[in-house]
Protein backbone atom coordinates (compact mmCIF):
# COMPACT_ATOMS: atom_id res chain seq x y z
CA UNK A 1 0.00 0.00 0.00
CA UNK A 2 1.21 3.52 -0.46
CA UNK A 3 1.35 5.23 2.46
CA UNK A 4 0.86 9.33 2.24
CA UNK A 5 2.68 11.33 5.52
CA UNK A 6 1.79 15.07 6.11
CA UNK A 7 3.79 17.39 7.73
CA UNK A 8 3.26 19.20 9.76
CA UNK A 9 0.21 17.75 11.75
CA UNK A 10 -0.41 21.17 13.16
CA UNK A 11 0.42 24.37 11.31
CA UNK A 12 -0.43 27.22 13.00
CA UNK A 13 -0.72 30.68 11.07
CA UNK A 14 -1.51 34.12 11.17
CA UNK A 15 -3.80 35.47 8.72
CA UNK A 16 -2.74 37.43 5.80
CA UNK A 17 -0.02 35.41 6.02
CA UNK A 18 1.33 32.49 3.69
CA UNK A 19 0.75 28.77 4.76
CA UNK A 20 1.63 25.41 3.55
CA UNK A 21 1.62 21.79 4.09
CA UNK A 22 3.74 18.91 2.26
CA UNK A 23 2.64 15.44 1.54
CA UNK A 24 5.14 12.59 0.59
CA UNK A 25 4.03 9.63 -0.62
CA UNK A 26 6.19 6.28 0.13
CA UNK A 27 6.25 5.83 -3.63
CA UNK A 28 6.15 7.77 -6.95
CA UNK A 29 2.10 8.16 -8.00
CA UNK A 30 3.11 8.60 -11.78
CA UNK A 31 0.59 6.88 -13.27
CA UNK A 32 1.28 4.59 -16.66
CA UNK A 33 -0.99 6.93 -18.16
CA UNK A 34 1.34 9.72 -17.65
CA UNK A 35 -0.90 11.51 -15.07
CA UNK A 36 -0.38 12.42 -11.22
CA UNK A 37 -3.12 11.15 -9.04
CA UNK A 38 -2.66 13.04 -5.86
CA UNK A 39 -5.72 15.52 -4.63
CA UNK A 40 -6.15 17.76 -1.81
CA UNK A 41 -9.28 18.04 0.19
CA UNK A 42 -10.14 20.94 2.98
CA UNK A 43 -12.25 19.76 5.96
CA UNK A 44 -13.57 22.17 8.00
CA UNK A 45 -14.98 21.99 11.38
CA UNK A 46 -18.06 20.40 11.54
CA UNK A 47 -18.31 19.80 7.55
CA UNK A 48 -17.47 17.34 5.07
CA UNK A 49 -14.79 16.63 2.87
CA UNK A 50 -14.11 19.08 -0.30
CA UNK A 51 -11.15 18.65 -3.05
CA UNK A 52 -9.69 21.66 -3.76
CA UNK A 53 -6.64 20.75 -5.78
CA UNK A 54 -6.53 17.42 -8.10
CA UNK A 55 -4.01 16.14 -10.28
CA UNK A 56 -1.00 17.85 -7.96
CA UNK A 57 -1.88 21.34 -9.44
CA UNK A 58 -5.28 21.37 -10.51
CA UNK A 59 -7.83 24.02 -8.79
CA UNK A 60 -11.51 22.58 -9.11
CA UNK A 61 -14.04 25.65 -9.66
CA UNK A 62 -14.87 27.77 -6.61
CA UNK A 63 -11.84 27.29 -4.87
CA UNK A 64 -9.76 31.09 -4.75
CA UNK A 65 -6.81 31.51 -6.52
CA UNK A 66 -4.86 31.61 -3.05
CA UNK A 67 -4.91 27.98 -3.26
CA UNK A 68 -2.14 26.08 -5.14
CA UNK A 69 -0.94 22.78 -5.35
CA UNK A 70 2.77 21.35 -6.45
CA UNK A 71 5.01 18.62 -6.63
CA UNK A 72 6.19 15.61 -8.63
CA UNK A 73 6.75 12.19 -8.30
CA UNK A 74 6.76 11.96 -4.43
CA UNK A 75 6.48 15.08 -2.50
CA UNK A 76 3.85 17.55 -3.00
CA UNK A 77 2.74 20.64 -1.07
CA UNK A 78 -0.49 22.60 -0.75
CA UNK A 79 0.41 26.40 -0.33
CA UNK A 80 -1.88 29.03 1.08
CA UNK A 81 -0.69 32.39 -0.30
CA UNK A 82 -2.52 34.71 2.17
CA UNK A 83 -4.43 32.74 4.52
CA UNK A 84 -7.94 33.76 5.56
CA UNK A 85 -10.51 32.88 8.69
CA UNK A 86 -12.69 30.68 6.37
CA UNK A 87 -9.25 28.70 5.34
CA UNK A 88 -9.35 26.61 9.14
CA UNK A 89 -9.40 23.38 8.83
CA UNK A 90 -7.45 19.95 8.22
CA UNK A 91 -5.86 19.45 5.31
CA UNK A 92 -5.51 15.94 3.69
CA UNK A 93 -3.62 14.77 0.52
CA UNK A 94 -5.17 11.51 -1.30
CA UNK A 95 -3.29 9.42 -3.92
CA UNK A 96 -5.70 7.30 -6.29
CA UNK A 97 -2.52 6.28 -8.79
CA UNK A 98 -2.20 3.12 -6.68
CA UNK A 99 -5.21 1.44 -5.50
CA UNK A 100 -6.79 -0.63 -3.83
CA UNK A 101 -6.42 0.88 -1.59
CA UNK A 102 -6.82 4.66 -1.87
CA UNK A 103 -4.72 6.64 0.71
CA UNK A 104 -5.44 9.60 2.59
CA UNK A 105 -2.51 11.51 4.41
CA UNK A 106 -2.88 11.82 8.00
CA UNK A 107 -3.99 15.29 7.64
CA UNK A 108 -2.95 18.83 8.66
CA UNK A 109 -4.58 21.42 11.06
CA UNK A 110 -4.40 24.83 9.98
CA UNK A 111 -4.62 26.14 13.35
CA UNK A 112 -4.69 30.37 14.38
CA UNK B 1 -26.71 20.03 -9.25
CA UNK B 2 -24.82 16.43 -7.76
CA UNK B 3 -25.84 15.38 -4.78
CA UNK B 4 -25.27 12.56 -2.35
CA UNK B 5 -27.16 11.65 0.40
CA UNK B 6 -26.06 8.99 2.76
CA UNK B 7 -28.81 7.23 5.24
CA UNK B 8 -28.69 3.88 7.47
CA UNK B 9 -26.56 5.10 10.09
CA UNK B 10 -27.21 4.41 13.83
CA UNK B 11 -26.17 2.30 17.17
CA UNK B 12 -25.45 -1.31 16.82
CA UNK B 13 -24.10 -3.63 19.00
CA UNK B 14 -20.82 -5.16 18.13
CA UNK B 15 -20.93 -8.15 15.96
CA UNK B 16 -24.44 -6.53 14.25
CA UNK B 17 -25.34 -5.50 11.11
CA UNK B 18 -26.04 -2.38 9.26
CA UNK B 19 -27.18 -1.52 5.63
CA UNK B 20 -25.77 2.00 4.39
CA UNK B 21 -27.17 3.37 1.51
CA UNK B 22 -26.60 6.17 -0.76
CA UNK B 23 -28.86 7.68 -2.60
CA UNK B 24 -27.45 10.51 -6.11
CA UNK B 25 -28.85 12.42 -8.52
CA UNK B 26 -27.61 15.47 -10.58
CA UNK B 27 -25.35 12.95 -12.84
CA UNK B 28 -24.61 9.72 -14.86
CA UNK B 29 -25.01 6.88 -12.06
CA UNK B 30 -24.06 4.31 -14.58
CA UNK B 31 -20.95 5.72 -15.94
CA UNK B 32 -19.75 7.15 -12.35
CA UNK B 33 -17.36 4.51 -9.85
CA UNK B 34 -18.16 5.21 -6.48
CA UNK B 35 -16.44 4.83 -3.09
CA UNK B 36 -17.46 4.58 0.32
CA UNK B 37 -14.70 6.52 2.97
CA UNK B 38 -15.18 6.65 7.03
CA UNK B 39 -14.04 9.08 9.38
CA UNK B 40 -13.75 7.52 13.03
CA UNK B 41 -14.63 10.36 15.67
CA UNK B 42 -11.42 12.54 16.05
CA UNK B 43 -9.84 11.03 13.11
CA UNK B 44 -8.66 11.02 9.70
CA UNK B 45 -10.01 9.58 6.51
CA UNK B 46 -10.02 5.92 5.46
CA UNK B 47 -11.29 4.77 2.02
CA UNK B 48 -13.39 1.68 2.84
CA UNK B 49 -14.40 0.63 -0.70
CA UNK B 50 -14.81 1.35 -4.12
CA UNK B 51 -16.93 -0.26 -7.32
CA UNK B 52 -17.09 0.25 -10.70
CA UNK B 53 -19.71 1.60 -12.52
CA UNK B 54 -21.25 -1.77 -13.86
CA UNK B 55 -21.06 -3.11 -10.54
CA UNK B 56 -18.74 -5.62 -12.06
CA UNK B 57 -15.66 -5.28 -9.79
CA UNK B 58 -15.53 -4.00 -6.00
CA UNK B 59 -12.20 -3.63 -3.87
CA UNK B 60 -12.13 -3.10 0.15
CA UNK B 61 -9.39 -2.24 2.46
CA UNK B 62 -7.98 -5.21 4.21
CA UNK B 63 -10.18 -3.82 7.87
CA UNK B 64 -13.28 -4.59 6.08
CA UNK B 65 -12.66 -7.24 3.92
CA UNK B 66 -14.89 -10.10 4.14
CA UNK B 67 -17.24 -8.29 6.61
CA UNK B 68 -18.51 -5.49 3.72
CA UNK B 69 -20.17 -5.87 0.91
CA UNK B 70 -20.44 -2.47 -1.51
CA UNK B 71 -23.03 -2.69 -3.92
CA UNK B 72 -25.49 -0.22 -6.36
CA UNK B 73 -28.78 -0.10 -8.02
CA UNK B 74 -27.94 1.61 -11.30
CA UNK B 75 -31.83 1.01 -11.51
CA UNK B 76 -32.26 3.47 -9.08
CA UNK B 77 -29.23 5.39 -8.88
CA UNK B 78 -28.22 4.41 -5.33
CA UNK B 79 -24.90 3.21 -3.76
CA UNK B 80 -25.26 0.69 -0.79
CA UNK B 81 -22.63 -0.52 2.15
CA UNK B 82 -23.89 -3.91 3.86
CA UNK B 83 -21.54 -4.12 7.08
CA UNK B 84 -21.63 -7.17 9.15
CA UNK B 85 -19.81 -8.75 11.89
CA UNK B 86 -19.41 -4.81 13.07
CA UNK B 87 -16.51 -3.86 15.42
CA UNK B 88 -15.64 -0.64 17.55
CA UNK B 89 -13.11 0.17 15.42
CA UNK B 90 -15.96 0.66 12.62
CA UNK B 91 -17.61 3.48 14.66
CA UNK B 92 -17.49 6.82 12.63
CA UNK B 93 -18.98 9.01 9.69
CA UNK B 94 -19.53 7.10 6.50
CA UNK B 95 -19.21 9.50 3.31
CA UNK B 96 -20.76 8.25 -0.19
CA UNK B 97 -18.58 10.04 -3.01
CA UNK B 98 -18.08 9.81 -6.59
CA UNK B 99 -14.67 8.50 -8.35
CA UNK B 100 -14.27 12.50 -9.11
CA UNK B 101 -14.44 13.07 -5.10
CA UNK B 102 -16.68 15.79 -5.90
CA UNK B 103 -18.80 16.45 -3.96
CA UNK B 104 -19.22 14.26 -0.83
CA UNK B 105 -22.34 13.58 0.71
CA UNK B 106 -23.06 15.05 4.42
CA UNK B 107 -22.23 11.71 5.77
CA UNK B 108 -23.80 8.78 8.05
CA UNK B 109 -22.75 7.92 11.25
CA UNK B 110 -22.68 4.67 12.41
CA UNK B 111 -21.54 3.78 16.08
CA UNK B 112 -20.91 0.37 17.18
CA UNK B 113 -21.19 -0.41 21.30
CA UNK B 114 -22.60 -2.41 23.97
Amino acid sequence: DVVMTQSPLSLPVTLGQPASTSCRSSQSLIHSDGNTYLNWFQQRPGQSPRRLIYKVSKRDSGVPDRFSGSGSGTNFTLRISRVEAEDIGIYYCMQGTHWPPITFGQGTRLEI
Amino acid sequence: EVQLLESGGGLVRPGGSLRLSCATSGFTFTTTAMNWVRQAPGKGLQWVSGITNSGGKTYYADSVKGRFIISRDNSKNMLYLQMDSLRAEDTGVYYCARESWVPWGQGTLVTVSS
